[in-house]
């Protein structure tokens, strides 16, 4: 079975404040994608990144980077000097990597509030 | 591009109504994903179709729930009879291939 923890229901910062949403998987699968996505306020749900589980090298993408690591089960994602428009709802979500489809399984996500 | 295009955004039912929910996915994208939104279960898989066939439909909750894909443009997702637990966010999702999914605005059900 997949499973998909973020443990941190909501966190409120200060806007510029560096923030750290944690993921924590469980899967059998030898090989898996690894994902995030944002959900604003206005619903809509925004692909942010994908990993393979090949792949442990962290990536950043200008105040976002992630952390993938493998030893512990972990995938978290870092905002760096964070801003009003950062503020949504951020999932985290597995799915394996065999087969076509990408069926991804959610965590139950992290509300993020970046306060002025 | 257009993305993913969900209708209606936003539908109130009476319990025992039938609803449907529709989506056109972005072209030539060969994998289509219902999933649903709720407080209590979170985003949770209910079928996926993989060139306009059912492949998986193990996350539909009940043979109240169907869904179609008669061409490759365009899908429902049918509730019938709805019951006031259906209330939730549909979203409608698709992927050219392995690529990442791309997701509609969804549609918020609200069944009374």
């Amino acid at each position: 079975a997949q499973k998909v923890t973020q443990a941190q229901t909501e966190i409120s910062v200060v806007e510029k404040e560096d923030v750290t949403l944690d993921c924590v998987y469980e899967t059998r699968d030898t090989t898996y994608y690894l994902f995030w996505y944002k959900q604003p306020p206005s619903g809509e749900l925004v692909f942010l990144i994908r990993r393979n589980s090949f792949d442990e090298q962290n990536e950043i993408s200008g105040r976002y980077s992630w952390n993938f690591q493998k030893s512990t089960s972990s995938f978290n994602f870092t905002i760096t000097a964070s801003q009003v428009v950062d503020s949504a709802v951020y999932f985290c979500a597995l799915s394996p990597l065999r087969g076509g489809a990408q069926k991804l399984v959610f965590g139950q996500g992290t509300r993020l509030t970046i306060n002025p | 591009d257009a993305g993913v295009i969900q209708s209606p955004r936003h539908e109130v039912t009476e319990m025992g109504q039938e609803v449907t929910l529709r989506c056109k996915p972005i072209s030539g994208h060969d994998y289509l994903f219902w999933y649903r939104q709720t407080m209590m279960r979170g985003l949770e898989l209910l079928i996926y179709f993989n060139n306009n066939v059912p492949i998986d439909d193990s996350g539909m909750p009940e043979d109240r729930f169907s869904a179609k894909m008669p061409n490759a443009s365009f899908s429902t997702l049918k509730i019938q009879p709805s019951e006031p637990r259906d209330s939730a966010v549909y979203f409608c999702a698709s992927s050219p291939g392995r690529s990442p999914l791309h997701f509609g605005n969804g549609t918020r059900l609200t069944v009374t």
